[in-house]
């Protein structure tokens, strides 16, 4: 199994642009999960879905802030417009259950 | 001015030692704990998982010991390598699916 893939691993944009960041989760997973990292903060959950609907997304930041599902082997997390203050790593993770999570290698998202 | 990021508990110890690290969670509802190892640059690699129903789960190298009365979790690494060297985590999951990650230890080990 390729594991938890996610796309690109560096981004870099300008302040004001939308960022799609990108996860295919491990095959036959029902959950995903979309964390944040930063020396601030630390890991934090966004927000994770379960057969492809969205289950709790009290992490989201704010309304800049959307990610979708459309289907069991794809994800997306959009920023729009973007701001400095988003620059993190996002790792997407999946498991089947509740247990076991397996996260991606992140996006190292830098906005300037 | 500048901001200040999370100052980790660090851990360092010789090659061929035993390793102890410690994480105090939270939420006394939680019923499942897992053990991450982050090296610089990559993802979170799953170690070790616990559930509630137990207090010890042994691994390769590696133990976990759960104590739900004081709500403290330990993983402990036997004959710590160099490729050890990394930040651990421990997560647990509280409400829901939701998995909550404690801020983390840099365990460095020493050749």
């Amino acid at each position: 199994d390729a594991g938890v893939i996610q796309s690109p691993r560096h981004e870099v944009t300008e302040m004001g642009q939308e960022v799609t960041l990108r996860c295919k989760p491990i095959s036959g997973h029902d959950y995903l999960f979309w964390y944040r990292q930063t020396m601030m903060r630390g890991l934090e959950l966004l927000i994770y879905f379960n057969n492809n609907v969205p289950i709790d997304d009290s992490g989201m930041p704010e309304d800049r802030f959307s990610a979708k599902m459309p289907n069991a082997s794809f994800s997306t997390l959009k920023i729009q417009p973007s701001e400095p203050r988003d620059s993190a790593v996002y790792f997407c993770a999946s498991s089947l259950g509740t247990f076991g999570y397996t996260f991606g290698s992140g996006t190292r998202l830098t906005v300037v | 001015g500048e901001s200040v990021g999370l100052h980790l508990p660090t851990l360092s110890v010789q090659e061929g030692d035993n390793s102890i690290i410690n994480c105090a969670y939270s939420n006394s509802a939680s019923d499942y704990f897992i053990w991450y190892k982050q090296e610089s640059g990559k993802g979170p690699q799953f170690i070790i998982d616990i559930r509630s129903n137990m207090d010890k789960r042994q691994g390769q190298r590696v133990t976990v010991l759960l104590n739900k009365t004081v709500k403290h979790l330990s993983l402990q690494i036997a004959a710590t390598q160099p490729g050890d060297s990394a930040v651990y985590f421990c997560a647990e999951k509280t409400s829901g699916s939701r998995l909550t990650f404690g801020e983390g230890t840099q365990l460095t080990v020493n050749p």
